[in-house]
Formats: structure tokens, sequence, C-alpha cells
């Protein structure tokens, strides 16, 4: 079946700018979480999704970030007023409780921000 | 705090084994996962310990000990595919969902 894809898979801005960046995870998945990695840094957790509950949010670094899961499937990660530190690749994944909510992980959205 | 650690690179030569350590330190834990990332691409999941011992999936193994914090990959029959980042994530959340706690990754280049 098809993995999480995302979309734009390269994405350059202005800094200030606002960018989205969509993913759609696995059909079926309950759980979808975002996540960035800088260039030689670990994946660091953002935003997590889990049915229709409230997401836990604990990861996003400031008030610019914002993510939404419309109908419990497709996400749109929004960043405000791009900066430069923004820059990175931002990685959405999803899971299933009937695959001990393994992670598995889109291709990324690599963001530059000029 | 929560911390994951494992050795920024290893090198090892085609056909050899290498193990590769995380130790971790997290407020909770409901598993440990191995991914793989080839430079430019999307980790892809390799293996998943929740209890201690050793999981084994064809040229790939791993050990977990929770009393120790402690985790390895093995990697036998190395082939220069196997060139790549690998990283260490655990899962510290009550439930069986929640947020990975990632390490930095291990580049392994693997030689002739």
């Amino acid at each position: 079946g098809a993995g999480v894809s995302q979309s734009p898979s390269n994405k350059v801005t202005e800094k200030g700018k606002d960018v989205e960046l969509r993913c759609d995870p696995i059909s079926g998945h309950t759980a979808l979480y975002w996540y960035r990695q800088s260039l030689g840094q670990g994946l660091e957790f953002l935003i997590y999704f889990q049915g229709n509950s409230a997401p836990d949010k604990s990861g996003l670094p400031s008030d610019r970030f914002s993510a939404e899961r419309t109908g419990g499937s497709v996400s749109t990660l929004t960043i405000q007023r791009t900066q430069q530190e923004d820059s990175a690749v931002y990685l959405c994944a999803s899971s299933s409780p009937a695959l001990a909510d393994t992670q598995y992980f889109g291709p990324g959205t690599r963001l530059t921000v000029l | 705090g929560q911390n994951i650690d494992q050795p920024t690179e290893m090198t090892a030569t085609e056909g050899a084994i290498v193990q590769i350590n995380c130790t971790y330190q997290t407020s909770g834990f409901n598993g440990l996962f191995w991914y793989q990332q080839h430079a430019g691409e999307a980790p892809t999941f390799l293996s998943y310990n929740v209890l201690d011992g050793l999981e084994e999936k064809g040229r790939f193994s791993s050990f977990l000990s929770r009393s120790k914090g402690y985790s390895y990959l093995l990697l036998k029959e190395l082939q220069m595919k196997d060139s790549a980042s690998y990283l260490c994530a655990v899962r510290d959340y009550g439930g069986s969902q929640g947020n990975l706690i990632f390490g930095k990754g291990t580049k392994l280049s693997v030689k002739p």
C-alpha cells in the first residue's frame, strides 16, 4: 500500500513569509507526528495527533508554528513569518496500534529560508 | 532530563560485523526503536524492543536491557548499502503511543 506522502518535497522561501507543509498519512493510521531534522542534529519532535484527541503541541518551538489535522487524516504544518533558523527537513510520520504504533516516515519537506 | 547517546560515527569493513550502542535516560520507557536513514532520505524502521533481550531479523539484531538503559544494533555480513545513519529512539509515553525521542544518529561507513 501507499506510504506516508509529503508535499512539497522542497520549499525555498524568503524570511518573513508563511509556509504550509502537507502530510498524507498511511490510510487507517490513527496517529500522526511531525518532526524536524536540522543538519547534524537528531530528529526533533514538534507535534502529535491521535484520533480526535487534542494534539500534543509540546514540541512546537514557538507560536509561529501551528498544525492541524482535518478529518483525522491529512495534516498541514504552518510556519508563520519564517526565520532562517527554521531551515530544516520537516518529516511526518504515522502509526497504528495494530503495528505496536511503529512510526513510518514520509520523505520529508526540505525547507530553506533565505 | 531526557537523553539518548550513541556514537557519532563508525567505520567497518564489508562482510564484517558491527555493533552500534545506544544508552538512554528518559522519564519513562515504552519501547526502543532503531531506524536506518540514508543520506537525503527518510528514516526507515528496522527494529523494536520493549522487553529485555535480543530481537533478530535477518542480518540485523537489536538488544535491550531496560535496567541498564542500554540497547545495541548488530549488523552482520555488512554490505556497502548498509552505509547510512542509524537512529536510536525511545518512546517514553505512558501508553502505547506518543512521540519518539531520537538520538543524533550514528553514521556508519562500510569500506570495501
